[in-house]
């Protein structure tokens, strides 16, 4: 157990749709990364946030938003949603703001998009 | 786009015997990190090794970088069914906070 907590565990919904996945990093940590893994794309970085704000953008679509909150949880808005959307989206956190850092991996939420 | 290219893409060993991956990249980094995934779950990391140092062993693994080619290893010795796992490897670009992951290897050690 990593101590980086996600929900829901899954997620089914429709095209059109919009969701909110939320993240709580481990205890102490200031930074939060946002991946999404699917089977073509592999393992893309998304977004980080540290200590509130924004630190580092991926390959983030404009219909995906997030946010780290004054407790330093995190969520990870999509919306819009299409069919290629479908992944798995992973939360981790790291201590710092990242150079050099291990990254805590939360188990993941797992998006249906039918 | 992806930093990091492992190879194979897939590898099957009988318990006990030695399995090394490697990890190619393109530009240069502050440190290159091995995880591994067990199924559908989440990554856990397994070892950073720094863009100045040359070789790293934690327990069973052994992780090398040569940074004039631009690549990793991992070596497990003595693996074990519950290696069974896809191995990624992650590059901190120098400049750069995010990790770029590889598409991973994906192992199965036979009993």
């Amino acid at each position: 157990d990593s101590g980086v907590t996600q929900t829901p565990k899954h997620l089914i919904t429709a095209t059109g749709q919009r969701v909110t996945l939320r993240c709580s990093p481990r205890s102490g940590d200031l930074s939060v990364y946002w991946y999404q893994q699917s089977l073509d794309q592999g393992l893309q970085f998304l977004i980080q946030y540290y200590n509130g704000e924004e630190r580092a953008k991926g390959n983030i679509l404009e219909r995906f938003s997030a946010q780290q909150f004054p407790d330093l949880h995190s969520e990870l808005n999509l919306s819009s949603l299409e069919l290629g959307d479908s992944a798995l989206y992973f939360c981790a956190s790291s201590v710092d703001e990242g150079a050099g850092e291990t990254q805590y991996f939360g188990p993941g939420t797992r998006l249906l998009v039918l | 786009s992806q930093q990091g290219e492992e190879d194979p893409q897939a590898l099957s060993i009988q318990e006990g015997e030695n399995a090394t991956m490697n990890c190619s990249y393109k530009t240069s980094i502050n440190n290159l990190q091995w995880y591994r995934q067990n199924s559908g779950r989440g990554l856990v990391h397994l070892i950073l090794i720094r863009s100045n140092e040359r070789e790293k062993h934690s327990g069973r693994l052994r992780v090398t970088l040569d940074t004039s080619k631009k690549s990793s290893s991992l070596l497990i010795t003595a693996s074990r069914a519950a290696d069974t796992a896809s191995y990624f490897c992650a590059t901190e670009r120098a400049g750069s906070y995010q990790l770029t992951f590889g598409k991973g290897t994906k192992l199965s050690v036979i009993p």
